[in-house]
């Protein structure tokens, strides 16, 4: 019974390239969040999505910044036109329903994102 | 404003001490849940409590226990007889009832256990 993969653990880009990162929610759940965690910071929530649907982006930085969760396949995190500001820890987690935030969601192992 | 503040950034105990983590929130719902995770070196994030706003029993497992007070809106964290393997990063966190499903994390207290 796997629970939240996060792939990649480590990623590096370059100044101006694309970084995808990739969500697999635990079975049976159909509702993911996504956080990050800057440098010596807490996490911050950015997204939460449904099955095809945006629910909260909130946190979402305005540009650069996309999030997908679509019927089949995992959920992305995409963000175009890399900066070093960029650089972080990206955590997703999933629950079952709605309640997600009262009952405590799985968190994966996150992604570091370096930018160089 | 900080909806959930760890006041303490570092904190370093020789092994078998007992250490208290501390946790200060702020809220105006009525309903609202507290947690604490840890973090250690490798990065994952641990769950290690829930709480919600009705159930002020503090609550004990194994070396860990919880101190929820509303009247001072705190929920700290103490280890008792402090291990290395507890060194960590422990973020509390706050979800209220009425701004849905995200968490505020509070900036995290690095915890060192120094043998």
């Amino acid at each position: 019974n796997a629970g939240v993969m996060q792939n990649p653990r480590h990623l590096v880009r370059r100044r101006g390239q694309e970084a995808r990162l990739r969500c697999s929610p635990m079975k049976g759940h159909s509702h993911v969040y996504w956080y990050r965690q800057l440098p010596e910071e807490g996490l911050k929530f950015m997204v939460y999505l449904q099955k095809e649907n945006i629910i909260d982006e909130s946190g979402m930085p305005k540009e650069r910044f996309s999030a997908e969760f679509p019927k089949e396949g995992p959920s992305i995190l995409r963000i175009q036109q890399v900066v070093r500001g960029d650089s972080a820890a990206y955590f997703c987690a999933s629950s079952p329903g709605r309640q997600g935030a009262r009952d405590g969601y799985t968190f994966g192992s996150g992604t570091r994102l370096t930018v160089v | 404003a900080q909806k959930v503040t760890q006041a303490q950034t570092e904190i370093s105990v020789v092994e078998k001490e007992d250490v208290t983590l501390d946790c200060v929130y702020e809220t105006r719902d009525t309903t609202y849940y507290l947690f604490w995770y840890k973090q250690p070196p490798s990065g994952e994030l641990v769950f290690l409590i829930r709480r919600n706003s009705f159930d002020e029993q503090n609550e004990i497992s194994g070396r860990y226990s919880w101190n929820f007070q509303k009247s001072t809106s705190s929920f700290n964290f103490t280890i008792t007889a402090s291990q290395v393997v507890d060194s960590a990063v422990y973020f509390c966190a706050l979800s209220e009832a009425s701004t849905g499903n995200q968490f505020y994390f509070g900036t995290g207290t690095s915890l060192t256990v120094i043998p």
